[in-house]
């Protein structure tokens, strides 16, 4: 069974740092990753999706990374803004028809 | 890109009332719809897995009879919340894929729903 875990849960940092938020998985059988923003009270806005056979992909400032072996993914986000807070979600299907099994997510908060 | 539209996106009714929320995919015809409800301060969680002209598969723990999902065409998927009670409040999220064969394709979301029962 599959299982999707994110860390840190909460992460707070003033404005302009670079950051990595971090997010592992159990089986490694996956056919994609995928990184979402979710703001409250809001869906989820798609930010990367790394095919299982990719390592990673790159979209503005942010960038994530995927290691099937090793079962990670980090989602690296250069010169942090405050427009940035918002709970970053990590996502794995096993097919493109199955399921897609969510991380708990990780509140970030940006500092003016 | 392929969108999903989702419809409505807030509601708030009395408790004992029934509530059919919508997803369509708008660009693309959906084999498969899936509904993911989120409870605060919680992840994502499935609900069931709808195929287009099948009955939906239900993920454990979640009553049937009380969320009932019809998948009857290739663009439409609903979800009625029968009865609903204050404890059904949530946020409901839908995602559409379909099958080429040939080419990748990632699941698609809705912008969710948010259901509140009074």
């Amino acid at each position: 069974k599959q299982e999707v875990t994110q860390i840190p849960a909460a992460l707070s940092v003033p404005e302009g740092e670079n950051l990595v938020l971090n997010c592992s998985f159990t089986d490694s059988a996956i056919y994609n990753l995928q990184w979402f923003r979710q703001d409250p009270g809001k869906g989820l806005t798609s930010l990367l999706l790394i095919q299982s056979s990719q390592r990673e992909q790159t979209s503005g400032r942010l960038n994530a990374s995927l290691d099937k072996s090793s079962g990670r993914s980090t989602l690296y986000i250069a010169a942090s803004q405050p427009g940035d807070s918002a709970t970053y979600l990590c996502a794995v299907p096993k097919t493109s028809y199955d399921k897609v099994i969510f991380g708990p997510g990780t509140s970030l908060s940006v500092i003016p | 890109g392929a969108v999903v539209s989702q419809h409505p996106s807030w509601v708030i009714c009395k408790s004992g009332t029934s509530v059919k929320i919508e997803c369509r995919s708008l660009d693309f015809q959906a084999t498969t719809m899936f509904w993911y409800r989120q409870f605060p301060k919680q992840s994502l969680m499935l609900m069931a897995t709808s195929n287009e002209g099948s009955k939906a598969t239900y993920e454990q723990g979640v009553e049937k009879d009380k969320f009932l999902i019809n998948h009857a065409s290739l663009t439409l998927s609903t979800l009625t919340v029968t009865s609903a009670h204050p404890e059904d409040s949530s946020f409901y999220i839908c995602s559409a894929t379909f099958l080429t064969g040939a080419v990748d394709q990632p699941q698609h979301f809705g912008d969710g729903t948010r259901l509140s029962i009074l």
